[in-house]
Parts: C-alpha cells; sequence; structure tokens
C-alpha cells in the first residue's frame, strides 16, 4: 500500500496569514502516461462530510475559492491556504488515488492563532 | 443537485451483521463510480471500498476484505456495503460517494451514517 504522510499533524496560523500543510507518497503518484498526480485535497469539519478541494495535486474543485492551492509532483505535495479565514478552521486530508486501496494521510489540524 | 443519503447504521454487537444503504439523486448513477468510506471516532479518514458502474470491478482494503462486501443496484440508484463479523473497531461513521469522472477522487459524499459495534 502506499503511505501518506502529512506534516505537521498541526498548524495554528493567523488570520490572513498563510497556511502550508506537506503530503509525501511512499512511492510515486505520477502517471507517466499521462503526466498526472494522482492526489487529492479534501477538507474535513466536524459533523460534516469531507469536502473535495484539489485533485490531480493542482486542479481546484469547482467553488472552492482561489485560497486554496495545489503544488508538488511525484513524492512531494503541498496544500496551501494564501489567506487564512475563520472558516478554514478544519482537519485537511491528503489522498492518493494511484493504486488500492486509495489512501489518506493522517491529517492536519488547522487552527486560528 | 447531487444527493447520497445513507441509511441503516445501528448498535451491533461484534460478530454481527449489517447492511448500509446509499440512495443516490441528482445525477445519472448508472454511470459513476461509487466508494465507500468510514471514520473512526477520533481518527482519520479511511477509503474502504469501490465499485465500477457496471459492478464488475470492485476493490477492498485489506481491513476490511473478506468481511465487507460492496455492491449496486442501478435501477434502484443504490449503493450497499453489506459487512460481516463486526469487529469493535468497525464502530465508525460510514459516507458513500462518488467518484469523479475521469479521476478517482470523491466530489460528492453523503452526510455519512454511524455504525456503533459493542457488546
Amino acid at each position: 500500500d502506499i503511505v501518506m504522510t502529512q506534516s505537521p499533524a498541526s498548524l495554528a496560523v493567523s488570520l490572513g496569514e498563510r497556511a502550508t500543510i506537506n503530503c509525501k507518497s511512499s512511492q510515486s503518484v505520477l502517471f507517466s502516461s499521462n503526466n498526472k498526480n494522482y492526489l487529492g485535497w479534501y477538507q474535513k469539519k466536524p459533523g460534516q462530510p469531507p469536502k473535495l478541494l484539489i485533485y490531480w495535486a493542482s486542479t481546484r474543485e469547482s467553488g472552492v475559492p482561489d485560497r486554496f492551492s495545489g503544488s508538488g509532483s511525484g513524492t512531494d505535495f503541498t496544500l496551501t491556504i494564501s489567506s487564512l479565514q475563520a472558516e478554514d478552521v478544519a482537519v485537511y486530508y491528503c489522498q492518493q488515488y494511484y493504486g488500492h486501496p486509495y489512501t489518506f494521510g493522517q491529517g492536519t489540524r488547522l487552527e486560528i492563532k | 443537485e447531487v444527493q447520497l443519503v445513507e441509511s441503516g447504521g445501528d448498535l451491533v454487537q461484534p460478530g454481527g451483521s449489517l447492511r448500509l444503504s446509499c440512495a443516490a439523486s441528482g445525477f445519472t448513477f448508472s454511470t459513476y463510480w461509487m466508494t465507500w468510506f468510514r471514520q473512526a471516532p477520533g481518527k482519520g479518514l479511511e477509503w474502504l471500498a469501490n465499485i465500477k458502474q457496471d459492478g464488475s470491478e470492485r476493490s477492498y482494503v485489506d481491513s476490511v476484505k473478506g468481511r465487507f462486501t460492496i455492491s449496486r443496484d442501478n435501477a434502484k440508484s443504490s449503493l450497499y456495503l453489506q459487512m460481516n463479523s463486526l469487529r469493535v473497531e468497525d464502530t465508525a461513521v460510514y459516507y458513500c460517494a462518488t467518484e469523479r469522472p475521469g479521476s478517482s477522487c470523491s466530489d460528492h459524499w453523503g452526510q455519512g451514517t454511524l455504525v456503533t459495534v459493542s457488546s
């Protein structure tokens, strides 16, 4: 199985400041035939289902604010929130969908400083 | 509007069985891969299983393989998860979700149904 490791486990950022979450996969999730990284980012708030933010490592899902962006390739990926808003408090997960089972990172809890 | 509504969650004893359902509406169910996930209390998200549009392909995570069975009824726009030999560690909120066409990440999710395995 592909192991996904996120860092940090928790993060406190001031409103309006940048938040950066990292995700590393135990093997490359870049599919050479289409040059796509099979990596997504989700936001999870208590009592709500997960929300897809980013797919193909850097493509923003429809309706997701542009302060959310994804980057990286191969085994190293980053989710960046450019200017933290109060409603962004949540746990964030990366997920690889390169190979079964489609594994998640352990999550990063984002709070307001 | 895409809607997914899970049902069937309950309190069950270890070793027992349960069948979860996911009723889909607002999209052409038969054209989507579908997935089950779960989140145990205080834990992270876990992908459990997925199933192809016509049911001809299914995959499972090792922790449920041989105990859980994913299935679908396209005529009823419904997804199912048959759970047998339940363990205390299967206690979780279970979610169904669509797989985004062209990729395998999940873009629409139900609200979840709680399964509690306890004596």
